[in-house]
């Protein structure tokens, strides 16, 4: 059973870098075809897609965030990570990893972690 | 960019009731459109995929429609474990796109 787990700090300074992992387990970031993806979802706001990652390593990002983000694959850790840069309070959100795996030639997001908090506050 | 307007962004319903969700996109695209279901605290929850094609493990009380830029969602009989937030998704193109979401309420 695939399993997605984020992890990181829950509080991170304004100017600051946030960092984010998810550990994927039952299943492994190197299997082919599929992405590894990030969305977020503010406060009492709707999803939001961050970015995705390829298992050959392509990446693909929301022009929303411009420069201000990076996703990468560990494949010894079975693990994939986010980091945006130059938080404000407007990153506060729920952050949540997920699998896009390919169904009717489309990828869709069809496995999600259970998301976690990151505040942006002095 | 290819936004998706979901409608309405809330309703109240009982138990045993039809709710009908509907998501509209800017311009086509085809049927690569898919439905989540959100609760507080939970992983969210591929509902449908491909704009009709149900999720495994998915009760057949969900169903989904539509092609190009007009797609529902349709939960008949609805259960005190369907009051959640729903959410459309297009995978046509990047940056993938999220509707605003419907939070389905007790009435």
């Amino acid at each position: 059973q695939l399993q997605l787990q984020e992890s990181g700090p829950g509080l991170v300074k304004p100017s600051e870098t946030l960092s984010l992992t998810c550990t994927v387990s039952g299943g492994s970031v190197s299997s082919s075809n599929y992405f590894w993806s990030w969305s977020r979802q503010p406060p009492g706001k709707g999803l939001e897609w961050i970015a995705s990652i390829y298992y050959n390593g392509n990446t693909y990002y929301n022009p929303s965030l411009g420069s201000r983000v990076t996703i990468s694959a560990d494949t010894s850790k079975n693990q994939f990570s986010l980091t945006l840069s130059s938080v404000t309070a407007a990153d506060t959100a729920v952050y949540f990893c997920a699998r896009r795996s390919p169904i009717l030639v489309v990828h869709y997001l069809d496995f999600w972690g259970q998301g976690t908090l990151v505040t942006v506050s002095s | 960019d290819i936004p998706l307007t979901q409608s309405p962004s809330f309703l109240s319903a009982f138990v045993g009731d039809r709710v009908t969700i509907t998501c509209r996109a800017t311009q086509g695209i085809n049927t690569y459109l898919a439905w989540y279901q959100l609760k507080p605290g939970k992983a969210p929850k591929l509902l449908i995929y491909g704009a009709s094609t149900l999720q495994s493990g998915v009760p057949s009380r969900f169903s989904g429609s539509g092609s190009g830029t007009e797609f529902t969602l349709t939960i008949s009989n609805l259960q005190p474990e369907d009051f959640a937030t729903y959410y459309c998704l297009q995978v046509k193109s990047y940056p993938l796109t999220f509707g605003g979401g419907t939070k389905v309420e007790i009435k």
